[in-house]
């Protein structure tokens, strides 16, 4: 069975400073791996994806996540943050076939970004 | 561009209630899947449909029925509301199933908030 840790419900961080959120997927298979944004009050929606390739993967809003397999990894970070990033940040894996296993989510970290 | 779409955004039930959920979807997606969201808890699926025609049971299907209406639609029914089923209920929808879908990246609709007292 899949699935995604992250470490860290909340995370702090000032304006202009690194964002770093943590993510670490279990698969028996090579994943796919997402990162979801939830602004408040609204829905989930992709940052970016890792299927195959590169390993660093490119975001919209200035995100991009590196997959790293001999550490189980796929942490998201933005150089500098900015207020508009405050939101809950998801991680998700999938299989190549997901007919048999649907996107699974991680529990969600909530960032904050102080002024 | 309405991508996808759930009624009621709010409701109120009193405990043994029953209630439908409605999503649509018109992107012409084959696959769709209802989630529910809980503090500290992430995202759940409860159930979701492959394609028109087929439903199959998620993580946490108890006490919830489904209903793949057409290739747009797809309800959650809450036959006898319980106080644990209070929570925010997301729709999504994606391309659909098949070789490499599990790269298919999901749509979500803004979320139905349903409070059972």
């Amino acid at each position: 069975a899949q699935s995604v840790t992250q470490l860290g419900s909340h995370v702090s961080v000032s304006e202009g400073a690194l964002v770093l959120l943590r993510c670490n997927y279990s698969s028996s298979v090579p994943p796919y791996l997402f990162w979801y944004v939830q602004y408040p009050n609204q829905g989930l929606q992709l940052l970016l994806k890792y299927t195959t390739g590169a390993t660093l993967v490119k975001g919209i809003n200035g995100f991009e996540a590196e997959f790293k397999k001999s550490e189980t990894s796929f942490h998201l970070t933005k150089p500098s943050a900015h207020m508009s990033d405050a939101a809950e940040y998801f991680c998700a894996v999938s299989s190549p076939n997901s007919g048999n296993t649907p996107l699974v989510f991680g529990k969600g970290t909530r960032l904050s970004v102080i002024a | 561009n309405a991508g996808v779409t759930q009624t009621p955004k709010f409701q109120v039930l009193k405990t043994g209630q029953s209630m439908t959920l409605q999503c649509a979807q018109d992107m012409n997606h084959n696959s769709m899947y209802w989630y529910r969201q809980d503090p500290g808890m992430g995202l759940r699926l409860i159930y979701y449909s492959a394609s028109e025609g087929t439903t199959d049971k998620g993580e946490v299907p108890n006490g919830y029925n489904v209903s793949r209406l057409n290739k747009r639609e797809f309800s959650l029914r809450l036959e006898s509301a319980a106080p644990s089923q209070t929570s925010v209920y997301f729709c999504a929808s994606s391309v659909g199933w098949g070789q490499s879908s599990g790269a298919n990246v999901l749509t979500f609709g803004a979320g139905s908030r349903l409070t059972v007292l």
